[in-house]
C-alpha cells in the first residue's frame, strides 16, 4: 500500500526557474492538501483542494499554484522560484473533515539557489 | 487567527525518563490531532481528542485535551529511543473552514539510549 507518493524527493532550483511538484494517493481520499515546513514554524498550509475540481487558499499561497488533475494528484508549481521557496513540501490526503486524520507523504525537499 | 505554540521546543532525555510536552492557544478547537514525525518522513497521526477534558493513551503515551479546549498535553512514560521525532499538535477550530487545521511548531525529542 503506497498511501500518498510525492516526487521528486529532492531538487535543487536557481532563482527564477519553474518546476512542478507532484503528489499522489492511492487511498480513494476526497481531499488532498500542501503544505511547506519550515524550522520552528510547523507545517503551514499553501493550497488544498477539498474534493476533485475544486481548489482552495490556504495560509500561504503566494508563489504557487496547483491543479488537482484527478481525485487521485493533486500538483503544486513554482512558476518562479525564489530563495524564500526554500522549504520542504508535504502533500496529505484524507477523507474530508477536520477530525480525520491527514496521511501525508515523505516530503520533497526543494532548495533555490 | 488560531496560533497554537508548543513547549519546549527542545528535550533531550535519558531512556526511562517520563516527560510532558504541551500544546497551547488562546483559541478554542474542536478538535486536536496529536502527529509524531520521524527524519525524512512525512508525520504520522497518533491521536485525536474531541472532548474538553478527555484522555486518551496509547501505550506508553498519555494524551490530555483542556477542560476548556484550548489546550493539550502528552506524556510519555519511561521514554525509549524509538520516541525521539518531532511531536506535533493540529487543532481544528469551529471558525477554520471544514477541511483545515492549524498546525504546532512542534517538540523535538530526542531519547538518548
Amino acid at each position: 500500500n503506497a498511501g500518498v507518493t510525492q516526487t521528486p524527493k529532492f531538487q535543487v532550483l536557481k532563482t527564477g526557474q519553474s518546476m512542478t511538484l507532484q503528489c499522489a494517493q492511492d487511498m480513494n481520499h476526497n481531499s488532498m492538501y500542501w503544505y511547506r515546513q519550515d524550522p520552528g514554524m510547523g507545517l503551514r498550509l499553501i493550497y488544498y483542494s477539498a474534493s476533485e475540481g475544486t481548489t482552495d487558499k490556504g495560509e500561504v499561497p503566494n508563489g504557487y499554484n496547483v491543479s488537482r488533475l484527478n481525485k487521485r494528484e493533486f500538483s503544486l508549481r513554482l512558476e518562479s522560484a525564489a530563495p524564500s521557496q526554500t522549504s520542504v513540501y508535504f502533500c496529505a490526503s484524507n477523507q474530508g473533515g477536520e477530525i480525520r486524520p491527514q496521511h501525508f507523504g515523505d516530503g520533497t525537499r526543494l532548495s533555490i539557489l | 487567527t488560531q496560533l497554537l505554540e508548543q513547549s519546549p521546543q527542545f528535550l533531550s532525555i535519558q531512556e526511562g525518563e517520563n516527560l510532558t510536552v504541551y500544546c497551547n492557544s488562546s483559541s478554542v478547537f474542536s478538535s486536536l490531532q496529536w502527529y509524531r514525525q520521524e527524519p525524512g518522513e512525512g508525520p504520522v497521526l497518533l491521536v485525536t481528542v474531541v472532548t474538553g477534558g478527555e484522555v486518551k493513551k496509547l501505550k506508553r503515551l498519555t494524551f490530555q485535551f483542556g477542560d476548556a479546549r484550548k489546550d493539550s498535553s502528552l506524556h510519555i512514560t519511561a521514554a525509549q529511543p524509538g520516541d525521539t521525532g518531532l511531536y506535533l499538535c493540529a487543532g481544528a477550530g469551529r471558525k477554520t473552514s471544514y477541511d483545515k487545521v492549524i498546525f504546532g511548531p512542534g517538540t523535538s525529542l530526542s531519547v538518548i539510549p
